[in-house]
């Protein structure tokens, strides 16, 4: 059973409007990541957050934002959103960085 | 040369039967590599792992093959299950695992 909780599951916006999700990622996890996986795709990264501070990013632009919080939950907020931000939004989280990420399952975004 | 390159895009094989799975890389910086398993509206779990100073792992059905002056690693699952369905995912990423880069992806079908 995943210790890393995402929500909501599924969720359908409209373009322009802003969404924000959220990741609980497990006791002691203090490394989240955030992916997009289009449909038939393998995830892409999108930014990591290690200890409430940005960590990396990937080729995503700035209204792609997140933030993490000490209770170790984290969001992903996306602004103006377009059609083709309809993806999967994956978070995973980890101890320190180290490979073996606990990946949630995800939150399903339609923009329309 | 951030780029992950996988084959077969999908694979069906007989129960009992050997699934075999490719990924190339480029960037000789990555020094982690998972496999991932992913079911319909789950994330992706993490398989297997390897780091490129073994040329071998194993654990249960699965193994991976690592070869370093090729650049390329394949996932080999034995005795394969109906259960074992699912589309995997090879992987790579550089030092801490800050920024995992995925292949796009093989759908195995086992036939019972």
């Amino acid at each position: 059973e995943t210790g890393v909780t995402q929500s909501p599951t599924h969720l359908i916006k409209t373009r322009g409007q802003q969404v924000t999700l959220r990741c609980s990622s497990q006791s002691g996890h203090n490394t989240v990541s955030w992916y997009q996986q289009a449909l038939g795709q393998g995830p892409q990264f999108i930014f990591q957050y290690y200890r409430e501070e940005e960590n990396g990013r990937g080729n995503f632009p700035p209204r792609f934002s997140g933030l993490q919080f000490p209770n170790y939950s984290s969001e992903l907020n996306v602004n103006a959103l377009e059609l083709d931000d309809s993806a999967l939004y994956l978070c995973a989280s980890s101890t320190d960085r180290v490979g073996g990420y606990t990946f949630g399952s995800g939150t399903r975004l339609t923009v329309v | 040369q951030q780029q992950v390159k996988q084959s077969p895009q999908s694979l069906i094989v007989q129960k009992g039967g050997i699934s075999i799975i490719n990924c190339a890389y480029e960037n000789t910086a990555f020094d982690y590599f998972p496999w991932y398993q992913q079911f319909p509206g789950k994330g992706p779990a993490l398989l297997i792992a390897i780091r490129p100073d073994v040329s071998e792992k194993k654990e249960g059905r699965f193994t991976i093959s690592f070869n370093k002056s090729a650049k390329q690693f394949s996932l080999h699952i034995m005795d394969s299950q109906p259960g074992d369905s699912a589309t995997y995912f090879c992987a790579a990423s550089d030092n801490y695992g800050q920024n995992f880069v995925f292949g796009p992806g093989t759908r195995l079908s086992v036939l019972p």
